[in-house]
């Protein structure tokens, strides 16, 4: 198995370019988030799904986009990308319930630098 | 505004020596969890925890969670130049499909 596999590894954009990361996971899990990671603060969850046609926002959605049509599959978007979506994405995957809904599976995650 | 707080953010310490992480909110979780982080990699879970004061090992690593369940700390005994990287605590609380809320993380170097 695969587990997360997130693409690309690095990415450097303009500012109001847009661009997709892309995540998709192997285990059929129905769970699926978007994290972006800042030096000294943590985690922030982006947007997030439970199924596939199911998203919704997490803290920090602004200026982000998802979409779910396949259980295997959560792309996040950048629409018009800007100097503060510098940062470091990591897409994670659950099980829906039993031990694994306590166990997230991240992927390797995805440098971005916008310039 | 952190909900939860995680100190100390960096901890430089020879091998051989102890430390102490800590994780604390004022809010109640449902259950809390561990993760590890290497450079260019996720992070990696350590343990999830989930009974107030609740006490698990993980071989030189030992996890508390406070019988209140607003807080949790992180000791590792005799530290090892392989337990350097970024240490986060997650809290889950209950009913909201299973979201994190992460610490800002700590840290850690062991020089040998």
């Amino acid at each position: 198995n695969a587990g997360v596999t997130q693409t690309p590894k690095f990415r450097i954009l303009k500012i109001g370019q847009s661009m997709t990361l892309q995540c998709a996971q192997d285990m059929n899990h129905n769970y699926m988030y978007w994290y972006r990671q800042d030096p000294g603060m943590g985690l922030k969850l982006i947007y997030y799904s439970v199924g596939a046609g199911i998203t919704d926002k997490g803290e920090v959605p602004n200026g982000y986009n998802v979409s779910r049509s396949t259980t295997e599959d959560f792309p996040l978007r950048l629409e018009l990308a800007a100097p503060s979506q510098t940062s470091v994405y990591f897409c994670a995957s659950r099980e829906e319930g039993g031990f694994g809904a306590n166990v997230l599976t991240f992927g390797a995650g995805s440098r971005l630098t916008v310039l | 505004t952190q909900l939860l707080e995680q100190s100390p953010q960096f901890l430089s310490i020879q091998e051989g020596e102890n430390l102490t992480v800590y994780c604390n909110s004022s809010s109640v979780f449902s259950s809390l969890q561990w993760y590890r982080q290497e450079p260019g990699e996720g992070p990696v879970l350590l343990v999830t925890v989930v009974t107030g004061g609740e006490v698990k090992k993980l071989k030189r690593l030992t996890f508390q969670f406070g019988d209140a369940r607003k807080d949790s700390s992180l000791h590792i005994t005799a530290a090892q130049p392989g337990d350097t990287g970024l240490y986060l605590c997650a809290g889950k609380k209950s009913g909201n499909t299973g979201k994190l809320i992460f610490g800002q993380g700590t840290t850690l170097q062991v020089k040998p």
